[in-house]
């Protein structure tokens, strides 16, 4: 089955630690993209790619970084300067501008939730 | 950017039929309407796309005005497993020139279903 893949689903960090969460679809989508979530909150992108080796900031990028050398992979990265990274983070995954689609959407991983303590 | 409101919670009954509208005032010639569900801890799930008019589904049906300013979404009969947070989210899902990266989740409608 053809889906998008975050792991691990709970990951617990101690301050001054960089920690890495993992993203993986195998939906030959595009772009891909990088959410965080706090608790009764919508939903604020941090990084986003188009393609392979290029990436964008989103509105909340300071104290993440992010790669993408290939195209099933999208791997956050959440670094000691980040000030609050308690959240819920969701990875996302699009076709860009392909035509003859019926609907044009986001496909969401599970989420990892990282505690920092 | 195009900005939408939506209300902050509804509560139901099951087997009612819900609508919630979801306004967006400067939509984009371009920009396509879409809603999303989600459930705690879980990813948003997609549920139902439309550009114009009336599209219609397996899971709920979105009617679109002529001047497009706002949009509702229809479940028909929910039911308690209906309880979630729903996202309209209004943009150029296509993604031409990074499009996609302009669009905005809000807080959502966090619809309650009661027995």
């Amino acid at each position: 089955d053809g889906g998008i893949t975050q792991s691990p689903k709970y990951l617990f960090r101690k301050e001054g630690q960089n920690v890495t969460l993992s993203c993986e679809q195998n939906l030959n989508h595009d772009a891909m993209y990088w959410y965080r979530q706090d608790p009764g909150q919508g939903l604020r992108l941090i990084y986003y790619s188009q393609i392979v080796n290029d990436f964008q900031k989103g509105d909340i990028a300071e104290g993440y970084s992010v790669s993408r050398e290939k195209k099933e992979s999208f791997p956050l990265t959440v670094t000691s300067a980040q000030k609050n990274p308690t959240a819920f983070y969701l990875c996302a995954s699009s076709i860009v501008g392909v035509g003859g689609q019926e609907t044009y959407g986001y496909t969401f991983g599970s989420g990892t939730r990282l505690t920092v303590v | 950017l195009a900005k939408t409101t939506q209300p902050i919670s509804m509560d139901s009954y099951e087997g009612q039929e819900v609508n919630i509208t979801c306004s967006h005032n400067n939509i984009a010639t371009n920009d396509y309407i879409t809603w999303y569900q989600q459930f705690p801890s879980q990813g948003p799930r997609f549920i139902i796309q439309g550009y114009k008019t009336k599209v219609t589904n397996e899971v709920a049906s979105l009617f679109i005005p002529a001047d497009r300013k706002s949009s509702t979404l229809s479940l028909p009969r929910v039911s308690l497993s209906d309880t979630a947070v729903y996202y309209c989210l209004v943009g150029d899902m296509r993604g031409y020139g990074g499009s996609q990266g302009n669009l905005i989740f809000g807080k959502g409608t966090k619809l309650s279903v009661k027995p």
